[in-house]
């Protein structure tokens, strides 16, 4: 069954770092790997959609990386804000037609 | 304006009171979905639609029931809700959902907070 795993749980940073955020699945076999942010008490926003055939996307000042055989994928957060402060969700969908997510990284950049 | 939407957006009731939960989408999207998110467990999948009276099964189907009679709506049925079905629930839609297809994008709605007493 595949599993979800994201690292750090939680980081607080100075504005203006740049920072990665790891997300680790165990089972390679996946059609997508899509990182959300999710702010308090809010839906789910959208951020980058990587296809098990991609390595990385880019969207404005953040960028994704997969390695499917490895089961990793960093999400890189150049010159961050205040405003990037959220809880960053990845999400697997693998070839059992099922979504499986990380349980989320809070995010606090610090003025 | 390109959304999903969910009703309602909070709801308080009582053990065994059946509810519906309704999910709508403006975008054409064959592909919709179901999902709780608790404290501690994240966001887990209950039931998915690959599309019109096509529905199957997540990881957490028990005491929930869906329907796809139309392409736009999916609501989520609970017959005889119980507390531990307390949680944030949030409907999901995507155009296509095949591997490589870049239009297997999932997009959420605002979500519905229910609690049951």
């Amino acid at each position: 069954k595949q599993e979800v795993t994201q690292i750090p749980a939680a980081l607080s940073v100075p504005e203006g770092e740049n920072l990665v955020l790891n997300c680790s699945f165990t089972d390679s076999a996946i059609y997508n790997l899509q990182w959300f942010r999710q702010d308090p008490g809010k839906g789910l926003t959208s951020l980058l959609l990587i296809q098990s055939s991609q390595r990385e996307q880019t969207s404005g000042r953040l960028n994704a990386s997969l390695d499917k055989s490895s089961g990793r994928s960093t999400l890189y957060i150049a010159a961050s804000q205040p405003g990037d402060s959220a809880t960053y969700l990845c999400a697997v969908r693998d070839y059992g037609q099922n979504f499986v997510f990380g349980p989320g990284t809070r995010l606090s950049v610090l003025p | 304006e390109a959304q999903v939407t969910q009703n309602p957006r909070y709801l308080i009731t009582v053990t065994g009171k059946k509810l519906t939960v309704t999910c709508s989408q403006n975008m054409n999207h064959e592909y919709m979905s179901w999902y709780r998110q608790d404290p501690g467990l994240g966001l887990r999948q209950i039931y998915y639609s690959m599309n019109v009276e096509v529905t199957d099964k997540g990881d957490v189907p028990e005491g929930y029931k869906v329907s796809r009679k139309e392409k736009r709506n999916f609501p989520l049925i609970l017959e005889s809700p119980s507390p531990n079905q307390t949680s944030l629930y949030f409907c999901a839609s995507s155009l296509r959902m095949y591997e490589g297809d870049p239009y297997n994008e999932q997009f959420f709605g605002p979500g519905t907070r229910l609690t049951v007493l």
